[in-house]
């Protein structure tokens, strides 16, 4: 079956650092790729996605490129800060479009 | 105005007890989720609904029942909770079972003692 495994946190930053979150997969087909993000006490928000090979998805100076050849969606951002302190699923979409997986949420703590 | 909303945020409760969780979504979604993030943070998806007919059911205790009056609810009712039913449970819609993105609500953290 489908799986995500991405890095077990937590992770912490000083502000302004460059992040970086790994995210591989197993799937069968050529599933779709999105990165959640949840801040405390709410639901999880789509991020960003991306739905073929190469694509780059990017959103609130996130970003993360879908390497086939890797089975990988590593999700970058050039300087965080503390605004970003949160918890980061990755997950992919069945061939179907009807079942998502998720990894097990990264959490990223950022410090002034 | 929220788009996912899930009632209640936090449930405490006795063991044996039988307990509902309610979502409603105004977002005229067609498809309605509902998912368990268990203490390790992995989110696993329990009940799809489309249109209020179930059309994914993993493997979850019979305990677990969902309801849908219409397709902007979707309710969850646990029977009989256990010990390691706690955990916090996402309602979750999307435009219909195709859709790849999904919104969530807030969450309910249920803790059995």
């Amino acid at each position: 079956g489908n799986s995500v495994t991405q890095m077990e946190g937590p992770v912490t930053l000083s502000e302004e650092a460059f992040l970086t979150i790994n995210c591989t997969y197993t799937a069968t087909g050529y599933p779709s790729l999105f990165w959640y993000v949840q801040y405390p006490g709410e639901g999880l928000q789509l991020l960003l996605k991306a739905t073929k090979a190469d694509d780059k998805g990017s959103n609130k100076g996130f970003e993360a490129t879908y390497r086939k050849e890797t089975t990988s969606f590593h999700l970058e951002k050039g300087s965080v800060q503390v605004s970003d302190s949160a918890v980061y699923f990755c997950a992919l979409m069945n061939n179907a479009g009807n079942m998502l997986t998720f990894g097990g949420g990264t959490r990223l703590m950022v410090k002034p | 105005d929220t788009a996912v909303s899930q009632t209640p945020k936090y449930l405490v409760t006795q063991m044996g007890n039988d307990k509902s969780i309610k979502c409603e979504q105004n977002l005229g979604h067609d498809t309605m989720y509902w998912y368990k993030q268990d203490s390790k943070k992995f989110l696993k998806i329990m009940f799809s609904y489309n249109n209020k007919e179930l059309i994914i059911n993993e493997t979850v205790p019979n305990r677990f029942s969902p309801k849908s009056p219409d397709k902007a609810h979707l309710n969850l009712h646990i029977n009989s909770l256990e010990l390691g039913d706690s955990a916090v449970y996402f309602c979750a819609s999307s435009l219909d079972g195709h859709s790849m993105a999904r919104t969530f609500g807030s969450g309910t953290r249920l803790t059995v003692v």
